[in-house]
């Protein structure tokens, strides 16, 4: 596609819930990150794919969270047993390769848990 | 670690005045890569502008401007003739030379709002 497509755009889940949110990079994109932003915070680091490597997962939070890239395409990151402070927007980014020119992102998932 | 401060957590300018958003942080590396980006409320992440550590001359683009003082690790967003569309949410980030596989770190944000 034109860009990096996030779905659903919000999601409210009651706590204790799985949670599943899905990005659709550009095509062509082999290097894919997850970043979580917090109500009045910078970007918080989750995850990063690059082609068939495997991922970086050094930013996940906790074993709850976990992701996935089917394909070298799209992701899915899966929060199980959802707690009221995963509560943020989960923003999706890819690139050509990895770059230091910037990413493009996509618009995210703003996920509420109540 | 490398840390990114942004130390204004709100700003406003008049439209078409010039308004400077300020950004420092903490690296022992000597060649890295500095970034502004723009959050409007789609919340889509928009890269502004760009500047590479090893060089001295600061980048512009159109209305935007940097003034990159390394020795200070000082990293300041200058925009001129603000526009109404400039408003959003703006944030510094630090990114490392070497480690292409590696995240941005990013500061806390500015939140700009420019009054008609």
């Amino acid at each position: 596609g034109a860009g990096v497509s996030q779905s659903p755009s919000n999601k409210v889940t009651e706590k204790g819930k799985d949670v599943e949110l899905r990005c659709d990079p550009i095509s062509g994109h082999t290097a894919l990150y997850w970043y979580r932003q917090s109500l009045g915070q910078g970007l918080e680091f989750l995850i990063y794919f690059q082609g068939n490597s495997a991922p970086d997962k050094s930013g996940l939070p906790s074993d709850r969270f976990s992701a996935e890239r089917t394909g070298g395409s799209v992701s899915t990151l899966t929060i199980q047993r959802t707690q009221q402070e995963d509560s943020a927007v989960y923003l999706c980014a890819s690139s050509l390769r990895p770059s230091n020119y910037g990413y493009t992102f996509g618009s995210g998932t703003r996920l509420t848990v109540v | 670690a490398q840390t990114v401060t942004q130390s204004q957590p709100e700003m406003s300018v008049q439209e078409a005045e010039t308004v400077t958003l300020s950004c420092t942080y903490d690296t022992s590396e000597s060649d890295y890569y500095l970034f502004w980006y723009k959050q409007p409320p789609s919340r889509q992440m928009i890269l502004v502008i760009r500047q590479e550590a090893y060089k001295q001359q600061n980048a512009t683009e159109n209305r935007f401007s940097v003034n990159f003082q390394k020795a200070a690790k000082s990293f300041s967003l200058k925009i001129s003739d603000s526009q109404l569309g400039d408003a959003a949410m703006y944030f510094c980030a630090y990114r490392s030379h070497d480690n292409y596989g590696q995240n941005f770190v990013f500061g806390p944000g500015t939140r700009l709002s420019v009054l008609p």
